[in-house]
């Protein structure tokens, strides 16, 4: 699996926004970018994925750098239920079928 | 919103003894997983499900392991002969597809196991 890289732990302000960054410079051509969040006591939670185009949802966006060695997830405005551990994943488009987890990045969200 | 249910919450169990853990996936989905995280450490792949055969195993996922879905709707994790190191939080969870561009998995919210 190609590896991913993030910052081990994040702050920020509530309401303000959040970029978390990911890099992943050995991705291949058919791999899809995942974000995954683990809220403390809980059971890993996904977020957002994409290949090549930023990615609007609900919850959260997803920049992807034009070479796609890099990415980075945006909370547009965190608040204190945003206070997880963030994990960005590498994902074979084809039958692979499992996430491989790192250490993600610890986000942590102050008044 | 559908959910991945798992029981129980918490087992305790005393060494060498066989626990099953269950889990019921969201009724639709067709790709079952378990996951584990020890405590302070990454969350880590046991196995894959799919077409009532394992379709993927870690190196975890050894004899002492056995999963099964024995109704159609409950998918369980058989540990036997527990050990001290499988002592963890157990994660099922479900896709409805799999592959990186479809299948998001949605995660139950976990077993506990500690093993004395």
């Amino acid at each position: 699996d190609a590896k991913t890289t993030q910052p081990n732990s994040m702050e920020s302000n509530e309401e303000e926004p959040v970029h978390l960054p990911c890099n992943h410079s050995t991705i291949s051509g058919t791999d899809y970018i995942h974000w995954y969040r683990q809220l403390p006591s809980q059971g890993p939670e996904y977020v957002i994925h994409g290949l090549t185009s930023n990615v609007n949802n609900r919850m959260a966006s997803l920049a992807i750098a034009e070479d796609r060695k890099s990415s980075t997830l945006i909370l547009h405005r965190a608040t204190l239920r945003d206070a997880a551990v963030y994990y960005c994943i590498l994902r074979d488009s084809g039958t692979a079928s499992k996430l491989t987890f790192g250490t993600g990045t610890r986000l942590q969200v102050t008044l | 919103e559908p959910e991945v249910t798992q029981t129980p919450s918490h087992q305790v169990t005393q060494m060498g003894q066989e626990v099953i853990l269950r889990c019921v996936p969201i009724s639709n989905h067709l790709y079952f997983y378990w996951y584990r995280q020890i405590l302070g450490q990454k969350v880590e792949f046991l196995v894959s499900f799919y077409n009532n055969e394992i379709s993927e195993k870690s190196e975890i996922f050894d004899d002492q392991f056995s999963v099964e879905r024995p109704d159609g709707s409950n998918f369980t994790l058989k540990i036997r002969s527990t050990k001290l190191e499988d002592s963890a939080m157990y994660f099922c969870a479900s896709s409805e597809r799999a592959g990186g561009g479809t299948g998001e998995l949605f995660f139950g919210e976990g077993s506990r196991l500690t093993v004395l």
